[in-house]
Parts: C-alpha cells; sequence; structure tokens
C-alpha cells in the first residue's frame, strides 16, 4: 500500500455546506493530483499541483479549489456543496524526475455525497 | 488528442483459464502506459507499467501486459485467473499536459467465476 491518505472516507452531507477532503503523502512527492470519478466509471482529473504553491485546473472543469502550502498536503475545498457533487475523490501523486515519475500512488479515495 | 480505450466494459473468465483485458491507445511521442486495479471501495493499485524496452510486461499478482507498437495495444494477460482477479480495471497513459497527469480508459469489469 502507498503511504497516501485520504479523509474522511466517506462523508454525507447537506446541500450548501462548505467541505474539505483532505490529502496527504508521506512520500516526499512533488506532483499531486485530484480525480474525480463516478461509481464503476473513469477517472477525470480535476486538479494537480507541481509542488508547493502551485496549483493548476485540470481537464473536467469543477467548482471545487485546492491549495499546497506544504509538500505533504493537497486539500480540496467545496465552498457550497451541491447534488452534483455526489461523487468519489482521489488523490494521487508521483515523484517529479526518473522513470518512476510516471507511476502515480493512488489514496483510497472519499465518497462524498450531498444531500 | 491522447486518449486510452477499453472496448469491453465486462470480461467473464472461469476460474483457472487464462484472461485478456483488452486496452489501445494513441499517444503522439512514445507512450508511457500503465495497468491499476480498483476493488470495490478502494482507490487504485498500481499493477504494471511500461515506459521502454521488453513488450512483455510483468507486474504484481501474477500480471503481465503486451505492448504492440504495430496495433499500438497494452493488452493486460494472466495465465490462470483468481476468483480474487475480480475487479475494475484501467489502463493509462501518461499525458503530456496537464502535470502528466494519467489519462485512463473507462475500465473493465473483470468477472472470474468459481
Amino acid at each position: 500500500e502507498a503511504d497516501i491518505y485520504q479523509t474522511p472516507r466517506y462523508l454525507v452531507i447537506g446541500t450548501g455546506k462548505k467541505i474539505t477532503l483532505e490529502c496527504s503523502q508521506t512520500m516526499g512527492h512533488d506532483k499531486m493530483y485530484w480525480y474525480q470519478q463516478d461509481p464503476g466509471m473513469e477517472l477525470h482529473l480535476i486538479h494537480y499541483s507541481y509542488g508547493v504553491n502551485s496549483t493548476e485546473k485540470g481537464d473536467l472543469s469543477s467548482e471545487s479549489t485546492v491549495s499546497r502550502i506544504r509538500t505533504e498536503h493537497f486539500p480540496l475545498t467545496l465552498e457550497s456543496a451541491r447534488p452534483s457533487h455526489t461523487s468519489q475523490y482521489l488523490c494521487a501523486s508521483t515523484k517529479a524526475a526518473g522513470h518512476d515519475s510516471y507511476e502515480q500512488y493512488f489514496g483510497p479515495g472519499t465518497r462524498l455525497t450531498v444531500t | 488528442a491522447q486518449s486510452v480505450a477499453q472496448p469491453e466494459d465486462q470480461v467473464n473468465v472461469a476460474e483457472g483459464n487464462p484472461l485478456t483485458v483488452k486496452c489501445t491507445y494513441s499517444v503522439s511521442g512514445n507512450p508511457y502506459l500503465f495497468w491499476y486495479v480498483q476493488y470495490p471501495n478502494r482507490g487504485l493499485q498500481f499493477l504494471l507499467k511500461y515506459i521502454t524496452g521488453d513488450n512483455l510486461v510483468k507486474g504484481s499478482y501474477g500480471f503481465e501486459a503486451e505492448f504492440n507498437k504495430s496495433q499500438t495495444s497494452f493488452h493486460l494477460k494472466k495465465p490462470s485467473a483468481l476468483v480474487s482477479d475480480s475487479a475494475l480495471y484501467f489502463c493509462a497513459v501518461r499525458g503530456n499536459q496537464a502535470g502528466t497527469a494519467l489519462i485512463f480508459g473507462k475500465g473493465t469489469t473483470l468477472s472470474v467465476s468459481s
């Protein structure tokens, strides 16, 4: 198992609430990613980061925001949750150089349900 | 544009039989290809990758994959399937943009019957 953690694992929350999904890795990886996945479906990139103070939006438009103040921490925030945000959110990380940089390590995911 | 196709939504195989999960890709330049497995309510686990070298790549849990440049394919194989291999399998290619994030296929559900 990779050393990448996500909390909470499951979250049920009402519409309009602000939520933060946590992601931490202890591998010292510079690059981190957030993917959104509907159950049993493909993954779509929503945010990524090259390192501290670097954040970019991914291919899939998302109303969420991210921050990268520390190398090991890459939280995702939804200011006002809506039912359309119901999905699984997967965090991943990888080294920034060398062939091993191409392999991403994934956290267990957060399954979010907005009622 | 870079993309990955997994033409089968589901593959069914009997325990002990060989299995193949298909993947084709479209990239500019050299492809960097990956297979991941996902069990219910879990994240993705890395199985194997092709960066360069031998076309037959061996990975975790007895899986292997064959890279075929002329057919732009990277099929996942296992000589003898186990019931515990039942899961969702994703093929992915490393993108050239967006922080070299992976571009995933839509996944193939493997069901191994006893």
